[in-house]
């Protein structure tokens, strides 16, 4: 079964800019959280997709919104981008049934704000 | 609000010690996690812990969950080089919520 992956891996983006990120769960899974991290704040929660319907939401401005599509895959966005968005953005994968307790985390994309 | 408080925040241990890393957490959870990340990686899931008294091990790595305590404890026994790492804990608060509240993480550093 192939793991959760994101795209792309790298990005280097300027102040101002907005950023699109992608992730594809695993294949049956229909939760997809997204999570930020940085070496200040750690690791923390953005939001949380469920059947196309944002279930969970974090403490964070709104520049950061995401969706699901219909095929569990998922997008977060970023708008006018600050310094302080550099981080590592991590999404993770669940069946998200109430016995499914498993989460998968893909690679990450590696952002960079100048 | 849900905190999560792991210690200690930096370790570094000789090979073959034994050590504990322990995670608190603030309020009723239905699970906890304990995750591994390298340098530059992504967190690979190590152990999901269910109920009070729960304990799972995998090598040289025992985790343990005391719900009544809001601890858990994740135990290394006679350490070697490649379990050098941060580990974090993780809870999650209620069942059709997946998310995750992170503990500060434990980087542990193993010499030879």
């Amino acid at each position: 079964k192939a793991g959760v992956t994101q795209t792309p891996r790298y990005l280097i983006k300027t102040r101002g800019q907005q950023v699109t990120l992608s992730c594809s769960p695993i294949s049956g899974h229909r939760s997809v959280s997204w999570y930020q991290q940085t070496p200040g704040q750690g690791l923390q929660f953005l939001f949380e997709y469920f059947s196309e319907t944002q279930r969970n939401k974090g403490n964070f401005p709104g520049r950061f919104s995401g969706r699901q599509f219909s095929n569990s895959r998922s997008e977060m966005n970023v708008s006018t981008l600050e310094l302080g968005d550099s981080a590592l953005y991590l999404c993770a994968s669940s069946p998200g049934g109430a016995a499914a307790y498993e989460q998968y985390f893909g690679p990450g994309t590696r952002l960079t704000v100048t | 609000e849900l905190k999560v408080e792991q210690n200690p925040l930096f370790l570094s241990m000789q090979e073959g010690k034994n050590y504990t890393i322990y995670c608190n957490y603030s309020t009723t959870s239905d699970r906890l996690y304990w995750y591994r990340q390298d340098p530059g990686k992504s967190l690979e899931s190590l152990f999901v812990l269910l109920s009070n008294g729960a304990v799972k091990q995998e090598g040289r790595l025992m985790a343990s969950l005391d719900t009544k305590a809001r601890l858990s404890t994740l135990h290394i026994t006679a350490a070697v080089h490649d379990l050098s790492a941060t580990y974090f804990c993780a809870v999650v608060t209620n069942f059709g919520n997946e998310k995750l509240t992170f503990g500060t993480g434990t980087r542990l550093t193993i010499i030879p």
